[in-house]
Order: C-alpha cells, then sequence, then structure tokens
C-alpha cells in the first residue's frame, strides 16, 4: 500500500473557509512534502517539511509534521476558489526514493 | 528555466506497439524520476535515476517496461509491447540532488491511451 495515505478523500468547503487535510505514513521519512494538481495537469510543489521540522508555513498554507505519530497537516487559509485542486503528500526516505499518497480532492464553491 | 519538459504529451497506439516516451529534465538537476498515474493505482514511482545512473527501478510493472538515461539533459521510458492496462498519464520530475530529499519538479506529463 502506499506510505502517505490522505484524509479526507474529498472536501467541499465555501470560499473564505479553512481547509484541513491530513497524511499518515508508516516508515521513517527524510521529509515530507505537498503536491497540488489541477485537473489535466502536472503536480506543483507547495511545500517541504523535514522530519526535523515540526511547522511551516508559505502564504496562506501551514503544514505541520508529527513524526511521533507519523504524521502531516495541511491548512489552507481563507480558500479560493482557486484552490480547487487534488492535494498529494509525498514522503521520501533519507535513500531518495519518494511515495505519494492518493490525495484528496478540494472543491472550494465560490 | 523552461521547467521539465516531456513529450510527447498525448499518445495514442495500439496494442503490441513500442511507445517512447521522452523527457528533458531542469539543467543543473541531478535526479529524474518516472511517475505513472492511473485512477486505480494512484501515482507510483517506477524509477529513478541520480547522476544518470538508475538507482531504484523496484516500481518499474514487467519487463515491458525499460527506462534510460544517456545525459544528463535526457531520459526515456519505453514500453515494448504496450498493452491496454498500461494507460495512463506518465510523469517526469526532477530535483537537484539527493533524489526525493529535494523539492521535484513535475513536468505536464504524457497521457497514453493504449487501444
Amino acid at each position: 500500500s502506499q506510505q502517505g495515505e490522505e484524509d479526507p478523500q474529498a472536501l467541499s468547503i465555501q470560499e473564505g473557509e479553512n481547509a484541513t487535510m491530513n497524511c499518515s505514513y508508516k516508515t521513517s521519512i527524510n521529509n515530507l512534502q505537498w503536491y497540488r494538481q489541477n485537473s489535466g495537469r502536472g503536480l506543483v510543489h507547495l511545500i517541504l517539511i523535514r522530519s526535523n521540522e515540526r511547522e511551516k508555513h508559505s502564504g496562506r498554507l501551514r503544514v505541520t509534521l508529527d513524526t511521533s505519530k507519523k504524521s502531516s497537516s495541511l491548512l489552507i487559509t481563507a480558500s479560493r476558489a482557486a484552490d480547487t485542486a487534488s492535494y498529494f503528500c509525498a514522503t521520501a526516505t533519507n535513500a531518495g526514493k519518494s511515495t505519494f499518497g492518493d490525495g484528496t480532492t478540494l472543491t472550494v464553491k465560490p | 528555466d523552461a521547467g521539465v519538459i516531456q513529450s510527447p504529451r498525448h499518445e495514442v497506439t495500439e496494442m503490441g506497439q513500442e511507445v517512447t516516451l521522452r523527457c528533458k529534465p531542469i539543467s543543473g538537476h541531478n535526479s529524474l524520476f518516472w511517475y505513472r498515474q492511473t485512477m486505480m493505482r494512484g501515482l507510483e514511482l517506477l524509477i529513478y535515476f541520480n547522476n544518470n545512473v538508475p538507482i531504484d527501478d523496484s516500481g518499474m510493472p514487467e519487463d515491458r517496461f525499460s527506462a534510460k538515461m544517456p545525459n544528463a539533459s535526457f531520459s526515456t521510458l519505453k514500453i515494448q509491447p504496450s498493452e491496454p492496462r498500461d494507460s495512463a498519464v506518465y510523469f517526469c520530475a526532477s530535483s537537484t540532488s539527493g533524489g526525493a530529499t529535494d523539492t521535484q519538479y513535475f513536468g505536464p506529463g504524457t497521457r497514453l491511451t493504449v487501444l
């Protein structure tokens, strides 16, 4: 099974609300990355958090990492219709191998 | 920078035919990845290279799949013979070094349809 598993599978919110997505993984990691994929497009890197970091911010994005629980969360604040996309977490081992989760499909209604 | 370049963007072929997908990583990046994305299996890592050398090919589904990286600026993924179950979007990604320990930059993908 995939190393990273996102929860929920789908999320629908109103514009302006916050969206929270979670990712769980199974083995030790070097880092965890979050990506966005718009329908029919490639993946776009959002943020990378290393195993010795606990929280990271980038604009309206906030990522947390709890290595003891092997979990991460992505918070998008003040969501916009343009945030509608699928969001994936990817874990990377020290050997450089990455594994993607199944993704969370976010729909932001205007 | 032009980003990761993949060609073709779309490929439609018949079962049994050979398919070659191409990728040009970002200049200066030392690691290159090939992924396959399907509705059923999600995004799967097929193989990754570091400094043109295959490091992990455990994700390559079977012997029909092969990948090469003859130099730092070019890689191919070949399927021979192709089968309908190979239909998917194939992504190439590159990173500066150390495999996925750094940010991966993805290409736009090649949508493969095998009839």
